[in-house]
């Protein structure tokens, strides 16, 4: 498999639910990065890791943390969301200082 | 952190050349210029990136003047498929400026038939 996969697709929630997003990357990229895209608004920068560590967090909200256990993966821990928190959140890798590969997104739902 | 100025909006039809230029007066000696393609519920694509005069691929062309201050995205024969957000990124790397990871509200472009 090749590319930026991320997990799952779509998801749905409740405020009081713990989930997790979930990034692969199989380019061997030295970065990744998580963004959020709401209805009609631009790609929001939430994280960038480097080598494994976060080299930028743009003020999210600490119900939103990042893991980067290793080059490869990714996660979006979410818990305690807010209804404007739905969203289209995408993960993307880049050789850095390279152009960004994105996945194909997960569309979460908080009810 | 250079920031950009695009159209919002632009409409064309097929197999015409398109062409969407976009304003970044502050742009620095070590920015590059990328540009990406985002179709809804996708993610963005990268296109093309330059840093002057012009580049070309098999996709697009990207013209940058000899001030840098704007640069053109070029879509040659445009067909209903091109039908797209076009994101103009100005940075080097996400040490310094980040600006080659910040997106704006990029420039929906439609292809009518």
């Amino acid at each position: 498999e090749t590319g930026v996969t991320q997990t799952p697709r779509h998801l749905v929630m409740g405020m009081t639910n713990k989930k997790s997003l979930k990034c692969e990357q199989h380019l061997g990229h030295n970065a990744m990065y998580w963004y959020k895209q709401s209805a009609k608004k631009p790609l929001e920068l939430m994280f960038v890791y480097s080598l494994e560590e976060r080299v930028e967090n743009n003020s999210v909200p600490s119900r939103f943390s990042p893991e980067c256990p290793n080059s490869s993966h990714l996660f979006l821990h979410l818990h305690t969301l807010q209804p404007e928190d739905s969203a289209l959140y995408l993960c993307a890798s880049s050789q850095d200082p390279g152009e960004l590969f994105f996945g194909e997104g997960s569309r979460l739902t908080v009810l | 952190l250079a920031k950009t100025t695009q159209p919002i909006s632009m409409d064309s039809y097929e197999g015409q050349e398109v062409n969407i230029t976009c304003s970044h007066n502050n742009i620095a000696t070590n920015d590059y210029i990328t540009w990406y393609q985002q179709f809804p519920s996708q993610g963005p694509r990268f296109i093309i990136q330059g840093y002057k005069t012009k580049v070309t691929n098999e996709v697009a062309s990207l013209f940058i003047p000899a001030d840098r201050k704007s640069s053109t995205l070029s879509l040659p024969r445009v067909s209903l498929s091109d039908t797209a957000v076009y994101y103009c990124l100005v940075g080097f790397n996400y040490g310094g400026s980040q600006g080659n990871l910040i997106f704006g509200k990029g420039t929906k472009l439609s292809v009518k038939p």
